[in-house]
């Protein structure tokens, strides 16, 4: 069975200070992963995603996430947030029979001033 | 281009009532999907459907049916609604990729709540 483990539930930050969000997946195969963001009201915008290839991967919104396979981790970071990047951000990963993406349970990003 | 949307936004409903949630893509894509996001469980899978005239359930199926009217629209019906629907539903759309890979677009969401 796959899972998608996001440990950290919420993160306070400040504006212009550095983000790192963590995820952990358990997958017997080569995974496909991928970070969601949803804005408060929102629907799921894709933010990146990793099929192979290099392991660092470049977003949108000056995202990027790194695939470490000997740590089943894909963590996500910014290196300045912005007030605009408070939201809840999912990773999740790709079941590849039926296409179904299974995503952890979030994290919520708080953005201080 | 719309992407995908989803009617209503914004629904409460009492206990024992039925609806259903309508959803459409106008991107051409072959699979749709739905899911409902409660509060640290992330999105979970209720149907999908991979093709017009095909539905499969998903991971939490129960009290819930589906309806592939045509290729843009994927409907979800709750015959009965129960208080532990309360929820907010995405409604997914794939795009096809080369090979295995591909993305889903997510519609706005609708919240339902079940009085």
């Amino acid at each position: 069975a796959q899972s998608v483990t996001q440990p950290d539930i919420h993160i306070t930050v400040s504006e212009g200070a550095s983000l790192e969000l963590r995820c952990n997946y358990s997958y017997g195969a080569t995974p496909y992963l991928f970070w969601y963001v949803q804005s408060p009201g929102q629907g799921l915008q894709l933010l990146l995603k990793y099929f192979s290839g290099d392991t660092l991967v470049q977003g949108i919104k000056g995202f990027e996430a790194e695939f470490k396979r000997s740590q089943s981790s894909f963590n996500l970071r910014k290196p300045s947030v912005h007030w605009s990047d408070a939201a809840e951000y999912f990773c999740a990963v790709l079941k590849a029979a039926g296409n179904k993406l299974t995503f952890g349970g979030g994290t919520r990003v708080l953005v201080k001033p | 281009n719309a992407g995908v949307t989803q009617t209503p936004k914004f629904q409460v409903l009492k206990t024992g009532q039925s609806m259903t949630l309508q959803c459409a893509q106008d991107m051409n894509h072959n699979s749709m999907y739905w899911y409902r996001q409660d509060p640290g469980m992330g999105l979970r899978l209720i149907y999908y459907s991979a093709s017009e005239g095909t539905t499969d359930k998903g991971e939490v199926p129960n009290g819930y049916n589906v309806s592939r009217l045509n290729k843009r629209e994927f409907s979800l019906r709750l015959e009965s609604a129960a208080p532990s629907q309360t929820s907010v539903y995405f409604c997914a759309s794939r795009e096809p990729g080369r090979g295995m890979v591909e993305t889903q677009y997510f519609g706005p969401g609708t919240r339902l709540l079940v009085l």
